[in-house]
């Protein structure tokens, strides 16, 4: 079974800041790794994703993600927010079998950015 | 042309009553989720269907009953509502096997408030 952990449920960054979201992984076999962020009353939206090949990922607004397989970690950072950043991050993994590819989410971090 | 449209947008309703979700995506995806997001942010995965097919059905009560009348649309029909089930119920949809290129696509969710 897979399981993710986001180590922090908060995190407060001042703005202009920059700021990182860590995310641990646990799984038996290869893994596909996510990141999402959800704004206030809206669904979920896909930052970044890593499939293979350079474990260093970049997404949309700014943010990018290490893959780090002997740490089993893909930690979120931007190195500077901005107020519209402020919305909780959810790290997700799926074995990426092919029926249903189940993706199974951390608990979220909430990202508040302070003027 | 929402991509994953789900109605309604809120839902308060009593205990003990029946109450039905709708989800319709037109992104030609062949595969559809619901979740669960609890008052905590905590996201589960409730169900699948792949082409009309059930193929998650993560321990849910009997009370929860999905429904996939073709590949572009998702129900999720709720029996004898009780006061655990006030959530967020998100759809998504995603393309079996090469879905993760492109991770999940997720409605708005539905609010669902049991009094």
């Amino acid at each position: 079974a897979q399981s993710v952990t986001q180590l922090d449920s908060q995190v407060p960054v001042f703005e202009e800041a920059p700021v990182e979201l860590r995310c641990n992984y646990s799984s038996s076999v290869s893994v596909y790794l996510f990141w999402y962020v959800q704004y206030p009353n809206q669904g979920l939206q896909l930052l970044l994703k890593y499939l293979s090949g350079s474990t260093l990922v970049k997404g949309i607004n700014g943010f990018e993600a290490e893959f780090n397989k002997s740490q089993t970690s893909f930690h979120l950072r931007k190195p500077s927010v901005h107020i519209s950043d402020t919305a909780e991050y959810f790290c997700a993994v799926s074995d990426g079998k092919a029926a249903g590819n189940k993706l199974t989410f951390g608990g979220g971090t909430r990202v508040l950015v302070k003027p | 042309d929402t991509a994953v449209s789900q109605t309604p947008k809120y839902l308060v309703t009593q205990m003990g009553n029946d109450k039905s979700i709708k989800c319709e995506q037109n992104l030609g995806h062949d595969t559809m989720y619901w979740y669960k997001q609890d008052s905590k942010k905590f996201l589960k995965i409730m169900f699948s269907y792949n082409n009309k097919e059930l193929i998650i059905n993560e321990t849910v009560p009997n009370r929860f009953s999905p429904k996939s009348p073709d590949k572009a649309h998702l129900n999720l029909h709720i029996n004898s509502l009780e006061l655990g089930d006030s959530a967020v119920y998100f759809c998504a949809s995603s393309l079996a096997g090469t879905g993760l290129h492109y991770g999940y696509t997720f409605g708005s969710g539905t609010r669902l408030t049991v009094v």
